[in-house]
């Protein structure tokens, strides 16, 4: 059964630019969970979408958002890009709500916002 | 509202030294689970704990749930050069329908051999 995929993995952005992240579910999952990795501030929740429909949503700024299409893949997308976006961007797929399961993280897509 | 913080941020140990990190929640959870990341790499799922006062053993990995459900904690016995790396916990929400995980902020063991 093939993995989590991410892309694309890595990305050089300018400050004020967009970007559209994309991830592809392990096959039959329903839940992507979006998180946002920097040093020492460990995984930061961005948002969970499951069936199409954002669950949760974490402590980020509208610039931030995202959503998932009927065959579960989902989208993440950063407007007007600041240098604090720069992170390793993770998803995360599960069978269930992401409460409630293990959680498969794909690689990440490493974002620097120069 | 809802907070998992774990101890201790880094620990450095020599190998085949004892490892222990530690997770409290502000609430009582529903589960917790453990992940561990490598050095570049993404978190992998280890462990999840349902019930009160459960421990499970994976190797020389131990893990609890304590009796409120709002601790745990991850032992390791005799650290290996393999076990370098960032370990997770994420309490799953127990008081609302939407039940989100949250993440500890980790803890980066590092082993000299």
């Amino acid at each position: 059964k093939a993995g989590v995929t991410q892309t694309p993995r890595y990305l050089i952005k300018t400050r004020g630019q967009q970007v559209t992240l994309s991830c592809s579910p392990i096959s039959g999952h329903r839940s992507v969970s979006w998180y946002q990795q920097t040093p020492g501030q460990g995984l930061q929740f961005l948002f969970e979408y499951f069936s199409e429909t954002q669950r949760n949503k974490g402590n980020f700024p509208g610039r931030f958002s995202g959503r998932q299409f009927s065959n579960s893949r989902s989208e993440m997308n950063v407007s007007t890009l600041e240098l604090g976006d720069s992170a390793l961007y993770l998803c995360a797929s599960s069978l269930s709500i992401s409460g409630r399961g293990e959680q498969f993280f794909g690689p990440g897509t490493r974002l620097t916002v120069l | 509202g809802q907070q998992v913080m774990q101890i201790p941020q880094y620990q450095h140990v020599q190998e085949g030294e004892d490892f222990t990190t530690y997770c409290n929640s502000s609430t009582t959870l529903s589960n917790i689970q453990w992940y561990k990341q490598r050095p570049g790499g993404h978190p992998v799922f280890l462990i999840q704990l349902v019930k009160s006062g459960e421990v499970k053993k994976q190797k020389r990995l131990t893990f609890q749930f304590g009796e409120a459900k709002k601790n745990s904690s991850l032992h390791i016995t005799a650290t290996q050069t393999t076990d370098v790396g960032t370990y997770f916990c994420a309490g799953g929400d127990r008081g609302s329908t939407l039940g989100r995980l949250y993440f500890g902020r980790g803890t980066q063991l590092t082993v000299w051999p």
